[in-house]
């Protein structure tokens, strides 16, 4: 167990829907991270935030969105979703010190299916 | 752009057979290169960080190195419980994370 929880573990919608995905960090963690996979693209970096702030943005699409809360959990907002959104969908803590040592640890994933 | 290649996409081994995966990479400013195990279904789990050409870490039943263009994930008399995707990560001067696409490992028993 990583520490880092997330919210709901499944999850099935219909395209066009909205849904909010939710990451509890690991106590003391400041920087949370939250990436995408998909069967034939691997594990993508969408975006980070640290200590409430935007710190750093991947490849995440304009109908993406996502916060980080002053209690430091986060939340990820998916909406219009289209059929290719289906994916597992990761949250990562660290302690945010941007040093080499900056270790992120994984949550146990939210798996989002569009039908 | 940073990029990681992983080698092979598939591995299956018998229990006791010794291996290693591969990870190749391009970077600018390498601040870590990082494996983590997957689990089918679960979040990837953390087993190394290694830093510089030459560094080796081990763990059990797995010793990852490093040279200046790829890192070796050494599995020494795998058990069924090593079956896994190992995955590999690097980050560069903008700290951010690149992973491979992962090697799946099969140890039969």
């Amino acid at each position: 167990d990583s520490g880092v929880t997330q919210t709901p573990k499944h999850l099935i919608t219909a395209t066009g829907q909205r849904v909010t995905l939710r990451c509890s960090p690991r106590s003391g963690d400041l920087s949370v991270y939250w990436y995408q996979q998909s069967l034939d693209q691997g594990l993508q970096f969408l975006i980070q935030y640290y200590n409430g702030e935007e710190r750093a943005k991947g490849n995440i699409l304009e109908r993406f969105s996502a916060q980080q809360f002053p209690d430091l959990h986060s939340e990820l907002n998916l909406s219009s979703l289209e059929l290719g959104d289906s994916a597992l969908y990761f949250c990562a803590s660290s302690a945010g010190t941007s040093g080499e040592t900056d270790t992120q640890y994984f949550g146990p994933g939210t798996r989002l299916t569009v039908l | 752009e940073d990029q990681v290649t992983q080698s092979p996409e598939a591995l299956r081994l018998q229990e006791g057979e010794s291996s290693s995966l591969n990870c190749s990479y391009t970077v600018s400013g390498l601040r870590g290169l990082f494996w983590y195990r997957q689990d089918p279904g679960k979040g990837p789990e953390f087993l190394f960080t290694l830093y510089s050409a030459g560094e080796e870490k081990e763990k059990e039943r797995l010793k990852a190195t490093l040279t200046k263009k790829e890192s070796f994930l050494h599995i020494t008399a795998p058990k069924p419980e090593d079956s896994a995707t190992y995955l590999c990560a690097v980050r560069g001067s903008n700290y951010k994370l690149t992973f491979g696409k992962g090697t799946l490992l099969t140890v039969n028993p």
